[in-house]
């Protein structure tokens, strides 16, 4: 299992640009999730999906789409590029729903570094 | 407002030496708390899961507490390595967002 991948590693953006960063997995997880990671922050969620098909605003949305169309992939899509997100974005997947409340393990990927100029 | 707080927000010990890194919360009512490792340019890593039942878990050199009734919970890490250095993140699960809420980090360096 490759786990949690993620593509880019780096990018550099000028403002205003428009880019999708790519998350994958294949443990046939069906919640994934997008966080941001900024420094003295706690991570935060960004969008989220329960399903191919579903998703769903988190605590900071503004600026960010995504789509499931499959269990396996879950991309996030920057608009219009700012400077406030210049971030470390990690894609996170588990077997629990938001509505479990279970005890699964959430599963990390190794990030994008995102810089907007 | 629900909120996870760390501390200390950096600690430097010695090869060898134990230390203990402490989380306290506010999220009411909770399912349960996690403890994450997150090295340098990584993703973070889970270290362990607690429900609100439990105590103590451990894994390895890692054992975490948890005070249901305090709020709060620690992770103690036993004869510390160099490998141990990473940013030590405490991650409580909201029962009634189903949401999980994350502590800004402690960041632990292991010198030799």
């Amino acid at each position: 299992n490759a786990g949690v991948t993620q593509t880019p590693k780096f990018q550099v953006l000028k403002t205003g640009q428009s880019m999708t960063l790519q998350c994958a997995q294949d443990m046939n997880h069906e919640y994934m999730s997008w966080y941001r990671q900024d420094p003295g922050m706690g991570l935060r969620l960004i969008h989220y999906s329960v399903g191919a098909g579903i998703t769903d605003q988190g605590e900071v949305p503004n600026g960010y789409n995504v789509s499931r169309s499959t269990t396996e992939d879950f991309p996030l899509r920057l608009l219009s590029a700012a400077p406030s997100q210049t971030s470390v974005y990690f894609c996170a997947s588990s077997y629990e729903s938001r509505t479990s409340g279970g005890s699964y393990e959430q599963y990390f990927g190794p990030g994008t570094r995102l810089t907007v100029t | 407002k629900n909120q996870v707080e760390q501390s200390p927000q950096s600690l430097i010990i010695l090869e060898g030496k134990n230390c203990t890194l402490q989380c306290n919360y506010t999220v009411s009512p909770f399912s349960n708390l996690r403890w994450y490792k997150q090295d340098t340019g990584r993703g973070p890593v889970s270290l362990t899961i607690m429900t609100f039942s439990e105590n103590t878990k451990s894994n390895g050199r890692y054992t975490a507490t948890l005070d249901a009734d305090t709020k709060q919970s620690s992770l103690h890490i036993t004869a510390s390595q160099l490998s141990d250095s990473a940013s030590y993140i405490c991650v409580v699960l909201s029962s009634n967002t189903g949401k999980l809420i994350f502590g800004q980090g402690t960041t632990l360096q292991v010198k030799p």
